[in-house]
């Protein structure tokens, strides 16, 4: 199974600030990579497929990256209602794999 | 609009058998390949199973092979989890969710429903 290692496991940031969490996999997945917020009692939210490309009417200041293996998610100005867990996931083999999650809270 | 909910969860004891349902409306669900997620009380998501739009494909983390089977249903919009053979660590919230594509997009999601298996 691949494996995913995210980090940090938690944050805490000013508003305003650039914040950027990583997904590196155990093996090369191309581009096969999506974000997920999930806020406490709620259900995942879809920000970023493919791992660069946003979802529509997601926020702009959410973006997605890769270099190799790594993947980024970065929020450019952290705001109140970004705090909430994050989590990669890969669908390019089975099984499919989420990170363990970040959780994002506001200093 | 567009929506997923989730039912079925309940309290079991372990080693019994539970079935989950999902109901889809507001989207062409037979476009979907479909999926379920679980969440264990304060930890990350884990995906449990899929299954192709026609219900040809399905596939499995190693930790329900042999105990859960996924179906659907698409004359009646519905997604369904059987669950057997339960143990305490099968106890979370589970998710179905919808994907539209690769590249990791779950697009819709559903609000879960909680599965506790204890004695």
């Amino acid at each position: 199974a691949i494996q995913m290692t995210q980090s940090p496991s938690s944050l805490s940031a000013s508003v305003g600030d650039r914040v950027s969490i990583t997904c590196r996999t155990s093996q090369g997945i191309g581009n096969d990579l999506g974000w997920y917020q999930q806020k406490p009692g709620r259900a995942p939210k879809f920000l970023i497929y493919g791992a660069s490309n946003l979802q529509r009417g997601v926020p702009s200041r959410f973006s997605g990256s890769r270099s190799g293996t790594d993947f980024t998610l970065t929020i450019s100005s952290l705001q109140p209602e970004d705090v909430a867990s994050y989590y990669c996931l890969q669908d390019y083999n089975y099984p499919w794999t989420f990170g363990q999650g970040t959780k994002v809270e506001i200093k | 609009e567009v929506t997923l909910v989730e039912s079925g969860g309940d309290l079991v004891q372990p080693g019994g058998s539970l079935r989950l349902s999902c109901a889809a409306s507001g989207f062409i669900f037979s476009d979907y390949w479909m999926n379920w997620v679980r969440q264990a009380p304060g930890k990350g998501l884990e995906w449990v199973a899929n299954i192709k739009q026609d219900g040809s494909e399905k596939y499995y983390v190693d930790s329900v092979k042999g105990r859960f089977t996924i179906s659907r249903d698409n004359a009646r919009n519905s997604l369904y989890l059987q669950m057997d053979s339960l143990r305490a660590e099968d106890t979370a919230v589970y998710f179905c969710a919808a994907r539209s594509g690769g590249g990791g997009a779950f697009d819709i999601w559903g609000q879960g429903t909680m599965v506790t298996v204890s004695s």
